[in-house]
């Protein structure tokens, strides 16, 4: 059973390129959640998406960052115009759903703004 | 607002003792409590978890407490060995599956 899958591993972007990170959850898990961890601090919950549903946002700013999660594919964490504050690493985690709540992460992507 | 705190950024044990990582939270409505740990350059890996109902789970090397009235939650590791060297978070779920974390703990245990 394949674990979380994430890709890129590694992303670098010039500042307004628009960078794409995608998520692949494990078989048979229906949620998806992005997070953002920053250099030295920890992890903040972005958005909880479950398939073709975005159930949480709260966590996102409100410009340039967008998620998706289609009913066919990968969920999709899209940032527009990235600005260096944007370069951190990003980790996705898939989840069965209740009642369980354990969360299984992806190895995350590390983003890099030039 | 940091909702669940780890005070203590970073912790060094001997090998073969008791490692403990504390963690509080201020939000009473958190109903399960995980613990990850961390490698460099690798996604959080669960550890163990409890229920809010509970007052403590015990699995193998690892006991994590819940002191509700206290909001406080503990990660006990023993006997401490060189492969838990690695950073550590604390996690709380809120109803309607909204997580938070805490800014992590890096355990060194030192051979």
């Amino acid at each position: 059973n394949a674990g979380v899958m994430q890709n890129p591993r590694h992303l670098v972007r010039r500042r307004g390129q628009e960078a794409r990170l995608r998520c692949s959850p494990m078989k048979g898990h229906s949620h998806v959640y992005w997070y953002r961890q920053l250099p030295e601090e920890g992890l903040k919950f972005m958005v909880y998406l479950q398939k073709e549903n975005i159930i949480d946002e709260s966590g996102m700013p409100k410009e340039r960052f967008s998620a998706e999660f289609p009913k066919e594919g990968p969920s999709i964490l899209r940032i527009q115009q990235v600005v260096r504050g944007d370069s951190a690493a990003y980790f996705c985690a898939s989840s069965p759903g209740t009642p369980v709540g354990t969360q299984y992460f992806g190895p995350g992507t590390r983003l890099t703004v030039l | 607002d940091q909702q669940v705190k780890q005070n203590s950024p970073s912790l060094s044990v001997q090998e073969g003792r008791i490692s403990i990582l504390n963690c509080d939270y201020t939000n009473s409505m958190f109903d399960y409590f995980l613990w990850y740990k961390k490698y460099p350059a690798e996604g959080p890996t669960f550890l163990i978890s409890i229920s809010s109902i509970k007052d403590k789970n015990e699995d193998g090397r690892f006991t994590v407490f819940l002191n509700k009235s206290a909001k406080h939650l503990s990660l006990h590791i023993v006997p401490s060995q060189p492969g838990d060297s690695a950073v550590y978070f604390c996690a709380a779920r809120r109803t309607g599956n909204q997580f938070y974390f805490g800014t992590g703990t890096s355990l060194t245990v030192i051979p």
